[in-house]
């Protein structure tokens, strides 16, 4: 039963345009979303976040939508570099359980073609 | 360093093993996590401390896994008899203190890559 889920294993992007990377969570407790970019042999890093009382949140070249009602969150990357080729996850969390773990989706792997 | 660090990097035991995997959290952050993540998965929740005090072991698959804290800094995750299911890649990650923090970011390690043969 996942909670949280990427249901696009991959995308491709052409260098300068729109990256959108979504996500769906089924849990209506989760209340803090997350995405985490993770390189090969390395741990993921925080890239943005969301609570749930906001429907976007924006940071340089990426933003966070959320469409509580949908039970949907996704990323948006523009302009998309080829550095930001990686895998990101989509994590949730509810922070009225009280251990502050993150249920995260399986990934997506986001190649941005020069 | 100012990151989390995980040693060793990469284990390679033979089924039965006992493996002890270390954690150096971020100095001064309070939480700490230990994650495990398969083949084409995402990582899953296995053990979240607050200080020295190991406040959620739900996700510890099994009585064959262990963690502690004793000084409420390092940790160590150990894994007795192990098993070829156990291969995955363990994560450490720690955070400041989230009855405090605006966010609930933790930071992560690179990981330790166990393999079970």
């Amino acid at each position: 039963d996942q909670q949280v889920k990427q249901n696009s294993p991959s995308l491709s992007v052409q260098e300068g345009r729109i990256s959108i990377l979504n996500c769906d969570y089924t849990n209506s407790m989760f209340d803090y979303f997350l995405w985490y970019k993770k390189y090969p042999a390395e741990g993921p890093t925080f890239l943005i976040s969301i609570s749930s009382i906001k429907d976007k949140n924006e940071d340089g070249r990426f933003t966070v939508f959320l469409n509580k009602s949908a039970k949907h969150l996704s990323l948006h990357i523009v302009p998309s570099q080829p550095g930001d080729s990686a895998v990101y996850f989509c994590a949730a969390e509810d922070s009225g359980a009280g251990s502050y773990q993150l249920t995260f989706g399986k990934g997506t792997k986001l190649s941005v073609i020069p | 360093g100012a990151g989390v660090s995980q040693s060793p990097r990469y284990k390679v035991a033979k089924r039965g093993q006992d493996v002890a995997l270390r954690c150096d959290p971020i100095s001064g952050h309070v939480s700490l996590f230990w994650y495990q993540q398969a083949l084409g998965q995402g990582p899953e929740f296995l053990t979240y401390f607050q200080n020295e005090a190991q406040l959620d072991k739900s996700g510890l698959p099994s009585d064959r896994f262990f963690a502690e804290r004793p000084e409420g800094s390092v940790s160590t995750l150990k894994i007795q008899r192990t098993q070829q299911e156990d291969s995955a890649v363990y994560l450490c990650a720690s955070s400041f203190d989230n009855l405090a923090a605006s966010s609930y970011e933790q930071y992560f390690g690179p990981g330790t890559r166990l393999t079970v043969t």
